[in-house]
């Protein structure tokens, strides 16, 4: 059975660069589509991007600027870096994958556990 | 891309159904046949609960139904029972590989 770990340093810096990584247990990367998505304390899910085994990625346009992600597929792992992060970065983000190999519809059946990463001096 | 709308809570007593809504636009709601629901329990990963308007994964009760007309998505829960009691969030395709979630209503069993 799939299971996705985040890890991730939990308190990151103002302008500095928040780095996570999630490790794809029970299944190779293979052809998924694999994604980021936050949830601030107390509000909503917020898709951050995909990216594919090549890396060929796509982001949510509000933070295109910011983010940039990659996949290691030797190591079976994928991360996520956002930079210039902000108090309003700060959130629980997890990793998640589609429940279908090339599918980018939005259906996540399998997720992380979350990791919180907090941004303050 | 703008996030989907969602009223904030929704209630009803155990045994009755309560319909949960999505609203979105012609870019994503309207667009496509791409609205899944999640299910977040307080400290937890959400979990998919439907996905393509009505679809339901392996192991969601079919007290859970999802239908959409026009821009507006609804999660159905029929039957409710204490353990429905959660955040549910709403999604959806919105083209180019882009996906929007809605911003969650909260559920409680009266």
């Amino acid at each position: 059975q799939v299971q996705l770990k985040e890890s991730a340093p939990g308190l990151v810096k103002p302008s500095e660069t928040l780095s996570l990584t999630c490790t794809v247990s029970g299944d190779s990367i293979s052809d998924y589509h694999w994604s980021w998505i936050r949830q601030p304390p107390g509000k909503g899910l917020q898709w951050i991007g995909y990216i594919y085994r090549t890396g060929v990625t796509t982001y949510n346009p509000s933070l295109k600027s910011r983010v940039t992600m990659s996949v290691d597929t030797s190591k079976n792992q994928f991360s996520l870096q956002l930079s210039s992060v902000t108090a309003a970065d700060t959130a629980v983000y997890y990793c998640a994958r589609p429940r279908l190999v090339g599918n980018t519809s939005g259906a996540f059946n399998v997720w992380g556990l979350g990791t919180m990463v907090t941004v303050s001096s | 891309q703008s996030a989907l709308t969602q009223p904030p809570s929704a209630s009803g007593p155990p045994g009755q159904s309560v319909t949960i809504s999505c609203t979105g636009t012609s870019s994503d709601v309207g667009a496509y046949n791409y609205v899944s629901w999640y299910q977040q329990y307080p400290g937890k990963a959400p979990r998919l609960m439907i996905y393509e308007v009505s679809k339901r994964p392996s192991g969601v009760p079919d007290r859970f139904s999802g239908s959409k007309s026009g821009n507006t998505a609804s999660l159905t829960v029929s039957g409710l029972q204490v353990d429905d009691e959660a955040d549910y969030y709403c999604n959806s395709y919105a083209g180019y590989n882009n996906v929007v979630f809605g911003g969650g209503t909260k559920l409680t069993v009266l």
